[in-house]
């Protein structure tokens, strides 16, 4: 899998957009980029992932340059409840017969400000 | 759809002793598998199952073991716990075939003094 460098911590007001980054210099052509977020003592949760167009859902939206060196995870209206630990992670999707294991680096804390 | 349950959600247990953790996947999610989390090693992988196979193992001593029964429900058992086990303990269950995400369950808080 390939290496990922995130910010340890970032702040953002609540209401306003949250803009995370995440860089992946060593990314190879088969590699996704996964974000997950972990809120205190809870589980995982899966967020969204790309390979190289940018994606939106119901939660974010992920912006991955064209050289998919570097992706920015978007909160647009971060609440509260998003303050969360966010871990991207690169690697090849789970095609059958291959381990499904993930690996999380240290991630980036946010914390949304009232 | 429910999420992954796991059960039991604290516990705390002796030295020596043993533990078994369960967890339920999403329903249709035949992929099960299993985390051992702390604040100093972070997410460490211990095993995956796949209809009620054993596919990847992490590592872990032998004293980690698991089991996925034919309903997809999966247990993982420590035995001879030591202090170091004490952990967040995360399953997560992922969809069939191709599967892009793995979904977690809340996990189960172990503390062995």
């Amino acid at each position: 899998d390939a290496k990922t460098t995130q910010p340890p911590s970032m702040d953002c007001a609540e209401g306003r957009a949250a803009n995370l980054p995440c860089n992946h210099s060593t990314i190879s052509g088969n590699e996704y980029v996964y974000w997950y977020r972990q809120i205190h003592s809870q589980g995982p949760q899966y967020i969204i992932h790309g390979l190289k167009n940018n994606e939106t859902n119901e939660m974010a939206s992920l912006i991955i340059t064209e050289d998919r060196k570097s992706s920015t995870l978007i909160l647009p209206h971060a609440t509260l409840r998003d303050t969360a630990v966010y871990y991207c992670i690169v690697r090849v999707p789970f095609p059958s017969g291959s381990a499904r294991q993930l690996t999380f680096g240290s991630g980036t804390q946010l914390t949304v400000l009232p | 759809k429910a999420g992954v349950t796991q059960t039991p959600r604290y516990l705390i247990k002796t030295r020596g002793q043993q533990v078994t953790l369960s967890c339920s996947p999403i329903s249709g999610h035949r992929s099960v598998s299993w985390y051992q989390q702390t604040p100093g090693q972070g997410l460490q992988f211990l095993f995956e199952y796949f209809s009620e196979t054993q596919r990847n193992k992490g590592n872990f001593p032998g004293r980690f073991s698991g089991r996925q029964f034919s309903n997809s429900r999966s247990e993982m058992n420590v035995s001879t716990l030591e202090l170091g086990d004490s952990a967040l303990y995360l399953c997560a269950s992922s969809p069939p075939p191709l599967s892009y995400e793995q979904y977690f369950g809340p996990g189960t808080r172990l503390t062995v003094t």
